[in-house]
């Protein structure tokens, strides 16, 4: 089944802005775009942001997100330590009536 | 609060079934796709199935195509996910989730003899 690429690790510094990516192809991110999530070490993932690039309240707005083509990309602003976690993004394919995360980034805030 | 709350997972043989369920609570959960998605142990996370609100439209991922069938009750506000001819590679912490919205605790299955 086609996948989303995110690179598998990043390093920042506190109060400095990662971007984090993730490249899919026309049938998913390039179709409808891609939600992002958050997950910390032994709990269940966090919906950050919604496909059409919109937050779910409670959503700091350190965290924004956009797409270029086949390419979404989130970028926090400010890193605080608890912004350290694994990131998920998630696209619907539509050419195979399935959902796919890309491999996820485990972000690390020095 | 939104509640999801997963069960069922358990150790079973290869080739062994299994029928998970979640259970919502203080949301309307008539008004949601509802999805499982899996993370085995150390790994990413995968989408493995989603039924719509009205349990007309299921999809599944590739890798449990025809073995696995979600289901739903609206009157029970509960999800099902039956997992037949289980293998070492479902191993897995299988959460459920509202739209990707929420999302229970999950529940660990372990395939192996």
């Amino acid at each position: 089944q086609a996948g989303l690429t995110q690179p598998p690790s990043m390093s920042k510094g506190l109060r400095q802005t990662a971007t984090l990516t993730c490249t899919g192809n026309v049938n998913n991110v390039g179709n409808q775009g891609a939600a992002w999530l958050q997950q910390h070490q032994g709990h269940p993932p966090k919906l950050l942001s919604y496909r059409n690039n919109n937050r779910p309240s409670g959503i700091s707005e350190r965290f924004s997100t956009s797409r270029s083509g086949n390419i979404a990309s989130l970028t926090i602003t400010g890193l605080q330590p608890e912004d350290e976690a694994d990131y998920y993004c998630l696209a619907r394919d539509s050419s195979l009536s399935v959902w796919v995360f890309g491999g996820g980034t485990k972000l690390t805030v020095l | 609060e939104v509640h999801l709350v997963e069960s069922g997972g358990v150790v079973v043989q290869p080739g062994g079934s299994l029928r998970l369920s979640c259970t919502a609570s203080e949301f309307s959960f008539d008004d949601y796709t509802m999805h499982w998605v899996r993370q085995a142990p150390g790994k990413g996370l995968e989408w493995v199935s989603l039924i719509g609100w009205d349990a007309f439209t299921t999809d599944y991922a590739d890798s449990v195509k025809g073995r696995f069938t979600i289901s739903r009750d609206n009157s029970r506000r509960s999800l099902y996910l039956q997992m037949n001819s289980l293998r070492a590679e479902d191993t897995a912490l299988y959460y459920c989730s509202a739209d990707f919205q929420h999302w229970g605790p999950g529940t660990l299955v372990i395939v192996s003899s």
